[in-house]
């Protein structure tokens, strides 16, 4: 799986949007990009992920560069609670479940 | 259940003790991974299972550790004759194919080797 790169942290104010950024210069055609976070002593959260197109759901949105060479994880309304470490992992899916590859993520931090 | 489980939710061993940590994935879920968290580090990657059959076990690090899905539901992560280097979060995550699905983890079971 192609390799990431993520500030090691960032910071937010409450309710305003936070934007997390992730390269993945290297990734292939068939490589979706996905991203959890993780809360303090709880295990990963599933958040998103993304081929080519831009994604939303309740949690986020997923922007993807035209060349897929970069991605964004949009929060729009950043609360407290969203206060964690937020992993960018790129994955192929060959019909075959493959295991994810966690690098050390951005330590988001969500002040009042 | 609503979510993945696993027990206990802290385990001491003493070193060179035998540990067995459980982990119970969504009903139905075909998909079950095991991964070791350290201390400020990202989670890796120890094994996956489809249903009973362990597919990939290339991260697991020793011969000490060993998992099984018999029945393709439940799985357990046997850790034999535990070293301090052990001590780690053991999280367990599941999904419901094999597509491109995002994985349920649970809390994980955290073990301290003393």
């Amino acid at each position: 799986d192609a390799k990431t790169t993520q500030p090691t942290s960032m910071d937010c104010a409450e309710g305003r949007a936070a934007n997390l950024p992730c390269n993945h210069s290297t990734i292939s055609g068939n490589e979706y990009v996905y991203w959890y976070r993780q809360i303090h002593s709880q295990g990963p959260q599933y958040i998103i992920h993304g081929l080519k197109n831009n994604e939303t759901n309740e949690m986020a949105s997923l922007i993807i560069t035209e060349d897929r060479k970069s991605s964004t994880l949009i929060l729009p309304h950043a609360t407290l609670r969203d206060t964690a470490v937020y992993y960018c992992i790129v994955r192929v899916n060959t019909g075959t479940a493959s295991k994810l590859t966690f690098g050390t993520g951005t330590r988001l931090q969500v002040t009042l | 259940g609503a979510g993945v489980s696993q027990s206990p939710r802290y385990k001491v061993a003493k070193r060179g003790q035998d540990v067995a940590l459980r982990c119970d994935p969504i009903s139905g879920h075909v998909s079950l991974f095991w991964y070791q968290q350290a201390l400020g580090q990202g989670p890796e990657f120890l094994t996956y299972f489809q249903n009973e059959a362990q597919l990939d076990k290339s991260g697991l690090p020793s011969d000490r550790f060993f998992a099984e899905r018999p029945e393709g539901s439940v799985s357990t992560l046997k850790i034999q004759r535990t070293q301090q280097e052990d001590s780690a979060v053991y999280l367990c995550a599941s999904s419901p194919g094999t597509g491109p699905y995002g994985y349920t983890f649970g809390s994980g079971t955290r073990l301290t080797v003393v």
